[in-house]
């Protein structure tokens, strides 16, 4: 019974470089969510997705930053042409159904940039 | 972009001391209300989702009350624990967006 899984756990990249980080969700969630934790600071949304649909991606920055959910394998979230003001901890939810229920995390993957 | 606030920021408690922190939330529009429990490096977990005003629920020692009205949420520990320090979010639904707070951070002295 596998919880959401995230890979990977730590990823470095440089300045310039494109970041990909995955999230499965768990068995029979089809509602993704994805957070941004910078340095001392709390859990940002950034954007909320069901299979093959963005539903909402407000908190998403407007540039170089994308999401997907295909219809088959995990969420991605993709980061092109990285900054040092990229590094965070990026955390991935599943839920299966709206507000309403509990929202099951993974543990995150943690960008750096060189 | 709306406001969920928690407090205090961080509190260091005795073992056996019962404790509380606050989460307060916009009181319009209301669908409910997340109470979440993050240990050092591990995951985010659910503890409650609260929906009624007025409503209660429990786990073991830790128990949270909803206030929609007036727009706040406590959570309550009792007999606090080592195992229980950990940082305790709440987190508010809007749209399709979650609001997080920041969380109190709670370290519970053997």
């Amino acid at each position: 019974n596998a919880g959401v899984m995230q890979n990977p756990r730590h990823l470095v990249r440089r300045r310039g470089q494109e970041a990909r980080l995955r999230c499965s969700p768990m068995k029979g969630h089809s509602h993704v969510y994805w957070y941004r934790q910078l340095p001392e600071e709390g859990l940002k949304f950034m954007v909320y997705l069901q299979k093959e649909n963005i539903i909402d991606e407000s908190g998403m920055p407007k540039e170089r930053f994308s999401a997907e959910f295909p219809k088959e394998g995990p969420s991605i979230l993709r980061i092109q042409q990285v900054v040092r003001g990229d590094s965070a901890a990026y955390f991935c939810a599943s839920s299966p159904g709206p507000s309403g229920q509990p929202q099951h995390f993974g543990d995150g993957t943690r960008l750096s940039i060189l | 972009i709306l406001n969920v606030e928690q407090s205090p920021q961080s509190l260091h408690v005795q073992e056996g001391d019962s404790t509380n922190f606050t989460c307060s939330f916009p009181s319009s529009n209301f669908y409910a209300l997340h109470w979440y429990r993050w240990e050092t490096a591990k995951s985010p977990e659910a503890l409650f989702v609260m929906t009624l005003n007025g409503d209660e629920k429990k786990k073991g020692r830790i128990s949270a009350t909803l206030n929609t009205k007036e727009g706040y949420s406590y959570l309550y520990i009792k007999g606090s624990q080592p195992e229980d320090s950990a940082t305790y979010l709440c987190a508010f639904p809007t749209g399709n967006q979650f609001y997080f707070g920041t969380g109190t951070s709670l370290t519970v002295i053997p």
